[in-house]
């Protein structure tokens, strides 16, 4: 499996957009990089995934280098409602064909008001 | 739809005892994973199932954990017997296969465990 690295913490005023990095140099060409957000007390929700172009929906922007080796998670305008742990995750495809997903320790981000 | 639900929500148990931890996935979805999270190891993934097949245990900790799926809507984490080194979140998730390359796991809202 491609290896991650994120700070494990950020601040970001609320109404500010809000860029998380995220580094994946070992990624190979068939890995997708993806990301999760843990609310304190609740499960890893899904937020948005990408390949190669970079990637938009309702909750996030997702911007990945032309090398791949690096990604930036964006939220446009922060609210407290954003503050969480968010994982920034490279797929690994195993023998069965199933993308087996691995947490590291993610990044704390604080939304302060 | 639910979502995936678990319980209980939370467990205080004394060393030794034995735990058993419940999951019941979205309906219709064919995969279903056991997670652990602690503050030192963060969240990690112990099994996985397909169409209620065990299909990677290789981040079950030891003996003394189990896991089964007699159904599809249906799964169970067994400790026996527990230890205080035990204690954790413990998540269970659900996705559906898809033919594109990707499919996103939902998480339910975990059952916190404390063993004494």
């Amino acid at each position: 499996d491609a290896k991650t690295t994120q700070p494990p913490s950020m601040d970001c005023a609320e109404g500010r957009a809000a860029n998380l990095p995220c580094n994946h140099s070992t990624i190979s060409g068939n890995e997708y990089v993806y990301w999760y957000r843990q609310i304190h007390s609740q499960g890893p929700q899904y937020i948005i995934h990408g390949l190669k172009n970079n990637e938009t929906n309702e909750m996030a922007s997702l911007i990945i280098t032309e090398d791949r080796k690096s990604s930036t998670l964006i939220l446009p305008h922060a609210t407290l409602r954003d503050t969480a742990v968010y994982y920034c995750i490279v797929r690994s495809l195993n023998s069965g064909g199933y993308q087996k997903v691995t947490f590291g320790i993610g990044t704390k981000l604080q939304v302060i008001p | 739809d639910a979502g995936v639900i678990q319980s209980p929500r939370h467990e205080v148990t004394e060393m030794g005892q034995e735990v058993t931890l419940r999951c019941k996935p979205i309906s219709g979805h064919d995969y279903l994973f056991w997670y652990r999270q602690t503050m030192m190891r963060g969240l990690e993934l112990l099994i996985y199932f397909n169409n209620n097949v065990p299909i990677d245990d290789s981040g079950m900790p030891e003996d003394r954990f189990s896991a089964k799926m007699p159904n599809a809507s249906f799964s169970t984490l067994k400790i026996q017997p527990s230890e205080p080194r035990d204690s954790a979140v413990y998540f269970c998730a659900s996705s559906l296969q898809r033919r594109s390359s990707y499919n996103e796991q939902f998480f339910g809202p975990g059952t916190r465990l404390t063993v004494l």
